[in-house]
């Protein structure tokens, strides 16, 4: 059974860069079916994608984020990563990993989020 | 203002059906899979259908989904108190290169 696993910092200073990492268990991060996806909630509100990575490094970021997103993946720690810079208060959600179905290649088509990652809180303060 | 538009509350009585909406364009809805993700309180999202109205192993079939031009709707029926929780909708998008929207999310509760 495929599980993810969020960890990083909890507290993050405004202006600084966020860091965190997913790490997978029980299954390869290196299939070709998958993507490695970010998405963040905001206390109180709404899902927001951040992003997807394939092992090949074939990447998708949020329109609104691209500028200061960006996600990696270690295939050799079966583990992927996002680095979001330039934070402030905004940028304070739980942030979950999760597997992120690929449809198609060309042009690109990426389908659900399955499974997730149980999440991390990260604050940003000033 | 999220991309995919749904209604921010819902609510029923114990057996009964609720239907949750979800609009979109034709750059998501309108050309590609919806998916809709069920949160309950405090815990990470979960997958509840796939490809419109496909239900993931485990998904009680009381969960369907819909799919008709550029709306979509999953509807409960047979509604049950551990269905409270808040629902969302999900789409690829062809714009801009490609993204995942998101409904702003409907919060179900069970009378």
């Amino acid at each position: 059974q495929l599980q993810l696993q969020e960890s990083g910092p909890g507290l993050v200073k405004s202006s600084e860069t966020l860091s965190l990492t997913c790490t997978v268990s029980g299954g390869s991060i290196s299939s070709s079916s998958y993507y490695w996806g970010w998405i963040r909630q905001p206390p109180g509100k709404g899902l927001e994608w951040i992003g997807s990575m394939h092992y090949g490094g074939s990447t998708y970021y949020n329109p609104s984020l691209k500028s200061r997103v960006t996600i990696s993946v270690d295939t050799s720690k079966n583990q992927f990563s996002l680095k979001l810079s330039s934070v402030t208060a905004a940028d304070t959600a739980v942030y979950y990993c999760a597997r992120h179905q690929s449809i198609a290649a060309r042009p690109p088509y990426l389908g659900e989020f399955d499974p997730w990652g149980q999440g991390t809180l990260v604050t940003v303060s000033s | 203002q999220s991309v995919l538009t749904q209604p921010p509350s819902a609510s029923g009585t114990p057996g009964q059906r609720v239907t949750i909406s979800c609009s979109g364009s034709s750059s998501n809805i309108g050309s590609n899979y919806v998916y809709w993700y069920q949160q309950l309180p405090g815990t990470a999202p979960k997958l509840l259908i796939y490809k419109n109205n496909q239900r993931p192993s485990g998904v009680p079939d009381r969960f369907s989904g819909s799919k008709a031009g550029t709306s979509a709707s999953l509807a409960i029926s047979g509604l049950r108190s551990e269905d409270e929780a808040d629902y969302y909708c999900a789409a690829w998008d062809d714009s801009l290169s490609g993204h995942v929207v998101f409904g702003g999310g409907t919060k179900v509760t069970v009378l």
